[in-house]
C-alpha cells in the first residue's frame, strides 16, 4: 500500500474555475505537508506547506489539513492555463527534516481556455 | 544563479558502465538529499546528508549506488554497474539545518541503453 496517495488524473479544469486536488497519507506521525508543482521535464517546486488543522491560504492557492481524517487538499482558484501542470503532494515525518519527503505519484492537472 | 545545480542534466550510457552525478546545494544549505523520479510516480528518497555525514539511506538505494558529500558542499552520486532499471530523473535537494523548505535542482536524467 502505497503511504502517499493521489488520484492520478488528468483533472480536466476550464479556465477560471476552481481545481481542487486531493491527497491522503497513511503515517499518522506525519509533521508536515507540502504541495509542489512540477512542469513537464522540470524539477519540483514547493507551492505551500501545512502543519497545522485547517485552510492555510496564499494567493490563489489553498491548502487544507485534516490530520484525523488524514487528508490534506490544495485548491487552485481562478486556474490559468498556466496551471497545467502535475502537482505532487508530499508528507515529512520527522520534525527536524524537511527534505526528507513521502511523496504522492502526482495528479496531473490540465487547464482549458 | 543561487539555487541548487545539477550536472550533468542529460546522461546517456550503456549498461554496465558506471555513472557520476554532481550536486552544488544552496552555499548556506548544510542538508542534501538525493531522490529517484522514474515516469509518473513521484520523487522517491535515496539518502540524505547533514554537512559531510551521510546520516540516512533508503533501501532503494542498493550496493552499485554511492553518494558523497566530502567537504560538506557539493556531493556525488555514483552508479556503478547500470542497469536498465536505474533509467531516471535524479533530483537533488538541499535545506537549512532541516527546517526550511526542500530546494530542488534541475535534475539529472539518466537513461540506460
Amino acid at each position: 500500500q502505497k503511504e502517499v496517495e493521489q488520484n492520478s488524473g488528468p483533472l480536466s479544469v476550464p479556465e477560471g474555475a476552481i481545481a481542487s486536488l486531493n491527497c491522503t497519507y497513511s503515517d499518522r506521525g506525519s509533521q508536515s505537508f507540502f504541495w509542489y508543482r512540477q512542469y513537464s521535464g522540470k524539477s519540483p517546486e514547493l507551492i505551500m506547506f501545512i502543519y497545522s488543522n485547517g485552510d492555510k491560504e496564499d494567493g490563489r492557492f489553498t491548502a487544507q489539513l485534516n490530520k484525523a481524517s488524514q487528508y490534506v487538499s490544495l485548491l487552485i482558484r481562478d486556474s490559468q492555463p498556466s496551471d497545467s501542470a502535475t502537482y505532487l503532494c508530499a508528507v515529512n515525518g520527522a520534525a527536524d527534516s524537511w527534505g526528507k519527503l513521502q511523496f504522492g505519484a502526482g495528479t496531473q492537472v490540465v487547464v482549458t481556455p | 544563479d543561487t539555487g541548487v545545480s545539477q550536472d550533468p542534466r542529460h546522461k546517456i550510457t550503456k549498461r554496465g558502465q558506471n555513472v557520476t552525478f554532481r550536486c552544488d546545494p544552496i552555499s548556506e544549505h548544510n542538508r542534501l538529499y538525493w531522490y529517484r523520479q522514474t515516469l509518473g510516480q513521484g520523487p522517491e528518497f535515496l539518502t540524505y546528508f547533514q554537512n559531510e555525514a551521510q546520516l540516512e539511506k533508503s533501501r532503494l538505494l542498493s550496493d552499485r549506488f554511492s553518494a558523497e558529500r566530502p567537504k560538506g558542499s557539493f556531493s556525488t552520486l555514483e552508479i556503478q554497474r547500470t542497469e536498465q532499471g536505474d533509467s531516471a530523473m535524479y533530483l537533488c535537494a538541499s535545506t537549512l539545518q532541516g527546517y526550511t523548505e526542500a530546494f530542488f535542482g534541475q535534475g539529472t536524467r539518466l537513461t540506460v541503453v
